[in-house]
């Protein structure tokens, strides 16, 4: 079965700190993508990345990177140099292609709070 | 204006009563979706639907009704509201098996009392 764990469930770092945070997931499926969402106070889902199965180059966005590795099934996400605006929660995501739906299955989030 | 509009924004309504949230988008895709967001718990699909006559349950179904009127439209009802319905509501959309993205609405606080 399909299923994305987020272990930590609460992190919290003084600003320009490093932090990671990290993402396991199962699926039986050869053909899948990942992504990260980021939720802040407001509320509203912010798109942050999509990583397909096929592809385990790892990115970089200005202080985010992030870490696909198949053969652990982790896609872990680090914040370099946290900032307060970092504060927020965020989401790991599968999305299954082989049942065609496009229905993601989230991970149960990391509270990230970065302190001045 | 926004791709994907959701309404109301926030909602307290009581147990028992029958609640509307309306899901638009702009976007011109096909698929919706919707889900709900509980603490600890991550979003959860509650239904979606692939075009108005294709209509599917997600994982958590139960006590919850949906309607597509449109290709545009996608309208979740919870005919009588408890307050484990408490929850944040996302509608979204994605255009088919050519783009995998999912895009989200803003959400839509509910608070059964």
């Amino acid at each position: 079965a399909q299923k994305v764990t987020q272990a930590q469930t609460e992190i919290s770092v003084v600003e320009k700190e490093d932090v990671t945070l990290d993402c396991v997931y199962e699926t039986r499926d050869t053909t899948y993508y990942l992504f990260w969402y980021k939720q802040p106070p407001s509320g509203e889902l912010v798109f942050l990345i999509r990583r397909n199965s096929f592809d385990e180059q790892n990115e970089i966005s200005g202080r985010y990177s992030w870490n696909f590795q198949k053969s652990t099934s982790s896609f872990n996400f680090t914040i370099t140099a946290s900032q307060v605006v970092d504060s927020a929660v965020y989401f790991c995501a599968l999305s299954e292609e082989a049942s065609n739906t496009g229905k993601l299955i989230f991970g149960q989030g990391t509270t990230l709070q970065v302190k001045p | 204006d926004a791709d994907v509009t959701q309404t109301p924004r926030n909602r307290i309504t009581k147990t028992g009563k029958r609640i509307m949230l309306e899901c638009s988008q702009t976007k011109g895709h096909d698929r919706m979706y919707w889900y709900r967001q509980d603490p600890g718990l991550g979003l959860r699909l509650i239904y979606y639907s692939f075009d108005v006559k294709d209509i599917n349950k997600g994982e958590i179904s139960d006590g919850y009704s949906v309607s597509r009127q449109a290709q545009a439209k996608f309208s979740l009802s919870l005919e009588s509201a408890i307050p484990n319905q408490t929850a944040l509501y996302f509608c979204a959309t994605r255009a088919g098996t050519s783009e995998y993205e999912q895009y989200f609405g803003p959400g839509t606080r509910l608070t059964v009392t």
